[in-house]
């Protein structure tokens, strides 16, 4: 199964954007790139997903490389809400399991 | 919508006792999750339904944890006997049939003394 590799931190300020990167050099074509973040003691919730093309949502936005192996989401101004784990996880179908790594701790400073 | 709705919250129980978590997933999700989340291992899918039936258990630790969903509306996670390793946050998660996104419940953070 492709895997992915996330940084195990980041800090950014408050209002300024992040950018959030995720490597999956071994990703197929098929695979969907999916991004779901963990507010504290909170369950994980669902943020964006992409195939090839760049997408936008009301959350945030998601850059794929042209090549698929790498993806960035980014928060276009970082709020104190935003520190969270943010997961990105590869997905062929909607029927895959959704398998959870550790994921990307964001601490947001005010 | 009221969202996963999970039951109880917080849950501390002596070694050996049963447990019984409880789950109410999103009216209309034919997919029913139970993950658990411990500092050591992180997010771990334990069991799956789609349509009240168990699609995979191979994430179901031991023979002590069991799950059922007698119907569209409800769900839950035993474990017998209880043991302190099984101290962790056990999420409860739902997604419809045709969507990627899976909305997740508050969990139950149990703790076995």
């Amino acid at each position: 199964d492709a895997k992915t590799t996330q940084p195990n931190s980041m800090e950014s300020n408050e209002e300024e954007p992040v950018h959030l990167p995720c490597n999956h050099s071994t990703i197929s074509g098929t695979d969907y790139i999916h991004w779901y973040r963990q507010l504290p003691s909170q369950g994980p919730e669902y943020v964006i997903h992409g195939l090839t093309s760049n997408v936008n949502n009301r959350m945030a936005s998601l850059a794929i490389a042209e090549d698929r192996k790498s993806s960035t989401l980014i928060l276009h101004r970082a709020t104190l809400r935003d520190a969270a784990v943010y997961y990105c996880i590869l997905l062929k179908t909607s029927y895959d399991k959704v398998i959870f790594g550790p994921g990307t701790s964001l601490s947001v400073i005010p | 919508d009221a969202g996963v709705i999970q039951s109880p919250r917080h849950e501390v129980t002596e070694m050996g006792q049963e447990v019984t978590l409880r789950c109410k997933p999103i009216s209309g999700h034919d997919y029913l999750f139970w993950y658990r989340q411990t500092m050591m291992r992180g997010l771990e899918l334990l069991i799956y339904f789609n349509n009240n039936v168990p699609i995979d258990d191979s994430g179901m630790p031991e023979d002590r944890f069991s799950a059922k969903m007698p119907n569209a509306s409800f769900s839950t996670l035993k474990i017998q006997p209880s043991e302190p390793r099984d101290s962790a946050v056990y999420f409860c998660a739902s997604r419809p049939r045709e969507e990627y996104e899976q909305y997740f419940g508050p969990g139950t953070r149990l703790t076995v003394t």
